[in-house]
């Protein structure tokens, strides 16, 4: 299995910060990672895929980038609505894994 | 828009059969290309990939689970199911049913752009 490992597992930033959250796969997945956003109490909210690509109505503030094992999702200018658990997912081969998460709180 | 809904029971006694269905709206699970996942979450942990089925009935499954896990296809309801035999609890979770729609199609499963709204399953004696 690839395993994915998230960086840090917890963070928290004022309210305007770029915040960036990494995530590296225990080996090389080409481009085939995706993000997501979720809230308390709901389902995972697709941000990007394919490493780089927004996903349908996602705000342009979320920047996905990287390749191969390392990626980095990135918002631009932290809002109150981004508080939440970040996960990263790769697809390159089965079993489809996930990182453990990474939980964003406004500071 | 397409939409998902889990529906079982919420409470199971350990060495039980899990059986839980997927009711797809919007959107047909026996046209085009998507694959039709089921993903779990423990209370407080980060999200388990539990397996796929395709409209053809075709499946693959998380090797984690051993073979407890079953999946199959309503194609006359629109719906998809997951049988887990043999719960403990380490079973309970809430557990989403999603669609990933294939855009490569040489991956079984790319993104998850739709999910249902979860549903908590818990395994107490």
């Amino acid at each position: 299995d690839i395993q994915m490992t998230q960086s840090p597992s917890s963070l928290a930033a004022s309210l305007g910060d770029r915040v960036t959250i990494t995530c590296q796969a225990s080996s090389a997945i080409s481009n085939d990672l995706n993000w997501y956003q979720q809230k308390p109490g709901k389902a995972p909210k697709l941000l990007i895929h394919d490493a780089s690509n927004l996903g349908a109505g996602v705000f342009s503030g979320f920047i996905g980038s990287g390749s191969g094992t390392e990626f980095t999702l990135t918002i631009k200018s932290l809002e109150p609505d981004d508080v939440g658990t970040y996960y990263c997912q790769q697809f390159h081969s089965l079993p489809i894994t996930f990182g453990q998460g990474t939980r964003l709180e406004i500071k | 828009q397409l939409q998902l809904r889990e529906s079982g029971p919420g409470l199971l006694k350990p060495s039980q059969t899990l059986s839980l269905n997927c009711a797809v709206s919007g959107g047909s699970i026996i046209r085009g290309g998507a694959s039709w996942s089921w993903v779990r979450q423990a209370p407080g942990k980060g999200l388990e990939w539990m397996g796929y089925i395709y409209h053809s009935g075709v499946t693959r499954y998380n090797p984690s689970l051993g073979n407890r896990v079953t999946f199959s296809l309503d194609r006359s309801q629109n719906q998809f199911s997951l049988t887990l035999t043999s719960v403990t609890a380490a079973d309970t979770a809430v557990y989403y049913c999603a669609r990933s729609p294939r855009v490569a199609l040489i991956y079984a499963v790319d993104w998850f752009d739709a999910w249902g709204q979860g549903l908590l399953v818990t395994v107490s004696s």
